[in-house]
This record gives structure tokens, C-alpha cells and sequence, in this order.
């Protein structure tokens, strides 16, 4: 089962920014927190990922709690080529990927 | 390199054929996973190669499913005896054992069973 829960959509108006959040209490201190996007009709893209520091690269910013327990996917400006499936996952070591459902990105004009 | 890349894009097959899937990964990727999609749901783990070796199965992957990774290059998934339940989208996936780098994902070979 998916180690992650995200809520199933987010809707943003185009140019602002979105939040989304996930939550993955069970986390154990090896667990790299990844997230990736699906784009109607396409495999699943890498986004970012992140250990315990804040990240950030040219597609997003990654926030995560002191704790680790949870953690913040921030797409600055949203684009109408941001609407998509967005999947919090905890890596395994040797790679694998356990997906849950998603959190559904729609963005208005 | 042009990524990951499946073949076919698409397949209709009758229930009971048998059905082959290839997946070239990234040329200099040692790994390799098979996951499987159905509509409105996340991909679920199917197995995993590094190298020519199969690592790890799911318990999703039943009898009639066998995968195999010849001299650590392409991949192929076989599905004997199909079954309407197994129409899906079938995504392969590559990366490198170096420490947490992503996984790229191909298109997928969408499957029909009628």
C-alpha cells in the first residue's frame, strides 16, 4: 500500500501559485521523499525529490516539515501545461516506486 | 538518447492470446522496472531488473506474466493467456543505481483485451 496521502485535487487559477501537500507519517530516516507528475496520456515525469533539507530546481520547490512527516510540493506559477496527476512517493533504496493516487492539478485560465 | 522508449504503443488482442511488450531502457541505466496503470489509478509495481537480473516480483504478477532482461538491455514482458482484467497501461521504467536518481519513464504500451 501507498505510504503517502495526498487529497485527490487541487484547482489553482493560472499565474498563481499552488501548494500541495502530503503527508507520510511512517517515514523512516532512509526514505528520500520524491514526487512525480502525469500528464494526460504519458508516463509519469520526475519533478523533484528531497531528504530533510528544502529543494528547489527550474520545475519546482520541495518543503519538507522538520519531522519529515509531511512535505510541500510548490509550483510557483502555474501554467495550463502544470495541469496533471502530481504523486508524493517514498523512494526505496534500490529505486522502486509505490504510487498512490494522486493529487489531480486543474488550472483555470 | 532519446529516453525510454516502448513498443507497441497500442495492442488489441483477444482474450486468451498471448502478448509480448519490449522496453529499451536508457542506454547507461543498470535498472529497470515494469509497472502496470488502469484508469484513474496510480502505476503499481510490477518487478524490477538490475541488470539481468530479476530482483524483486510483485504478488500482482501472476503465473501467466514473465518478464526477462537479456544481457541487461532491453526488456521484454510476456502476458500468456490474457485475460479482459489484464487491459492496461504497461510502463517500463529505467535509472542508475547511483544513489536516489530519478526514474524516466516511457510512454507505455496500452493494452486492450477483448
Amino acid at each position: 500500500d501507498a505510504k503517502t496521502t495526498q487529497p485527490n485535487s487541487m484547482e489553482s487559477n493560472e499565474e498563481e501559485p499552488v501548494h500541495l501537500p502530503c503527508n507520510h507519517s511512517t517515514i523512516s530516516g532512509t526514505d528520500y521523499i520524491h514526487w512525480y507528475r502525469q500528464l494526460p496520456s504519458q508516463g509519469p515525469e520526475y519533478v523533484i525529490h528531497g531528504l530533510t533539507s528544502n529543494v528547489n530546481n527550474r520545475m519546482a520547490s520541495l518543503a519538507i516539515a522538520e519531522d519529515r512527516k509531511s512535505s510541500t510540493l510548490i509550483l510557483h506559477r502555474a501554467t495550463l501545461r502544470d495541469a496533471a496527476v502530481y504523486y508524493c512517493i517514498l523512494r526505496e533504496p534500490w529505486g522502486k516506486l509505490q504510487f498512490g493516487a494522486g493529487t489531480q492539478v486543474v488550472v483555470t485560465p | 538518447d532519446t529516453g525510454v522508449s516502448q513498443d507497441p504503443r497500442h495492442k488489441i488482442t483477444k482474450r486468451g492470446q498471448n502478448v509480448t511488450f519490449r522496453c529499451d531502457p536508457i542506454s547507461e541505466h543498470n535498472r529497470l522496472y515494469w509497472y502496470r496503470q488502469t484508469l484513474g489509478q496510480g502505476p503499481e509495481f510490477l518487478t524490477y531488473f538490475q541488470n539481468e537480473a530479476q530482483l524483486e516480483k510483485s504478488r500482482l504478477l501472476s503465473d501467466r506474466f514473465s518478464a526477462e532482461r537479456p544481457k541487461g538491455s532491453f526488456s521484454t514482458l510476456e502476458i500468456q493467456r490474457t485475460e479482459q482484467g489484464d487491459s492496461a497501461m504497461y510502463l517500463c521504467a529505467s535509472s542508475s543505481s547511483k544513489l536516489n536518481t530519478e526514474a524516466f519513464f516511457g510512454q507505455g504500451t496500452r493494452l486492450t483485451v477483448v
